[in-house]
């Protein structure tokens, strides 16, 4: 069964680079069984869907944040990761990695924990 | 973007009772609908996809319903461990949109 764990740092200065990993177990990235998603909830909130990616490279991002998205994959490491630049207050929230399964309606049926991301000088 | 509106915002209910939530999509989604329970400090978990199919090893007592733009998430008797936050979600299009949560409390 697939696990998923997020890692990165807690606490980013407004304006810097957010850098969050999730590290894939019980399965390969490479596997084409699933997109490889990002979520996030800020505090006391709803589900935000930031973006994913599937093994070949090709990715879908929320246009909302399009313009400071990057996801990527490393099938070395069995991981993928997100980045998202320019952070402001507003991205302050818990990060969470999932599986998207096609054969489930696109669901995210596999999520990590989730990380809490604070942005805060 | 489709908007997910659920109702209600929260309610109050008891071990036992037949609790319904809703939810509407802001234009036809056809059965792209997925429901999400989520506890305090823990990641949501998949209850139901494709609008009315049980994930693998969630309890019967939850079943889901309709297609288009109205939805409806039935838990037939409640049990203390369903306490929790519900969300909608659909994936008829990007971005995938959520609704803003169910929130079921202990009367």
């Amino acid at each position: 069964q697939v696990q998923l764990q997020e890692s990165g740092p807690g606490l980013v200065k407004p304006s810097e680079t957010l850098s969050l990993t999730c590290t894939v177990s019980g399965g390969s990235v490479s596997s084409g069984s699933y997109y490889w998603s990002w979520i996030r909830q800020p505090p006391g909130k709803g589900l935000d869907w930031i973006g994913y990616i599937y093994y070949s490279g090709s990715t879908n991002y929320n246009p909302s944040l399009k313009s400071r998205v990057t996801i990527s994959v490393d099938t070395s490491k069995n991981q993928f990761s997100l980045k998202l630049n320019s952070v402001t207050a507003a991205d302050t929230a818990v990060y969470y990695c999932a599986t998207l399964d096609p054969s489930s309606s696109d669901a995210f049926d596999i999520w990590g924990q989730g990380t809490m991301v604070t942005v805060s000088s | 973007d489709i908007q997910m509106t659920q109702s209600p915002s929260s309610l109050s209910a008891s071990v036992r009772d037949r609790v319904t939530i809703t939810c509407r999509a802001s234009q036809s989604i056809a059965n792209y609908l997925n429901w999400y329970q989520q506890k305090p400090g823990k990641a949501p978990k998949l209850l139901i996809y494709a609008a009315s199919t049980l994930q693998r090893g969630v309890p019967s007592r939850f079943s889901g319903s309709g297609s288009g733009t109205d939805f409806t998430l039935t838990i037939s008797s409640l049990q203390p461990e369903d306490f929790a936050t519900y969300y909608c979600q659909q994936t008829y299009s990007s971005p995938r949109t959520f609704g803003q949560g169910t929130k079921v409390e202990i009367k």
